[in-house]
């Protein structure tokens, strides 16, 4: 079982349109937790931090369920330059940084 | 700004070589990573190192060894090249196990 699971879409969304990526982490002990996007032959970049509480940045939303294990991310009023790939990624008690297989977001007109 | 640079863009090496990629940060960075990109398989972890002359294996070590002999520096040695070997690397680094990472802009290696 892959440590961290995503499912890898495509989701093909209208513009305006609400969207949500959802990642689950088998360790238990997994210390923090993040969501990247990765643009076409670009390198990941952060998009978010996710925290126990819950966190929003303008139209992101991420959330933390440690119970469960789940990560999610919700992108409201979806706009064209939000098509990219999303990683989910899991960082451990023993430094090491676990990637989801990325979920693919087209946002078409 | 974090600067996290890899030493090629791309690189084309034959079967049987012993490649070396080259990754280096500027942000005195504790963790280094390495990372192959291939298409529907994410990123999997190769290996990490979490301080000078420390190296943890990742979830595909295999075929691969790594060098971190300065804190700014960590090298990705491919022991004798194979075809299943072409990818993308990515590098990053990351100050601790709380914040987050920072990747270079990959080394698409083909080899041949």
């Amino acid at each position: 079982r892959k440590e961290v699971e995503q499912d890898p879409g495509p989701f093909n969304v209208p513009e305006g349109a609400t969207v949500a990526f959802n990642c689950t982490y088998s360790n238990s002990a997994s210390q923090s937790f993040f969501w990247y996007r990765q643009d076409c032959r670009k390198e990941p970049k952060l998009l978010m931090s996710v925290y126990s509480s819950g966190n929003e940045d303008g139209r992101f939303t991420a959330q933390l369920n440690r119970a469960s294990q789940y990560i999610s991310l919700l992108i409201r009023d979806s706009k064209l330059s939000d098509s990219a790939t999303y990683l989910c990624v899991v960082k451990g008690d023993n430094n090491d940084m676990r990637f989801g297989a990325g979920t693919r977001l087209t946002v078409k007109p | 700004d974090v600067k996290v640079t890899q030493s090629s863009r791309y690189l084309v090496k034959r079967t049987g070589e012993k490649v070396f990629l080259e990754c280096v940060q500027d942000m005195d960075h504790e963790n280094m990573f390495w990372y192959r990109q291939d298409p529907g398989l994410g990123l999997r972890l190769i290996y990490f190192s979490y301080d000078v002359k420390m190296k943890e294996k990742g979830d595909i070590p295999e075929g691969y060894s790594v060098s971190r002999e300065k804190k700014e520096r960590f090298s990705l040695i491919l022991e004798s090249a194979s075809t299943n070997q072409t990818s993308m690397y990515l590098c990053a680094s990351g100050r601790d196990r709380v914040t987050e990472a920072f990747f270079g802009q990959g080394t698409r290696l083909t080899v041949v």
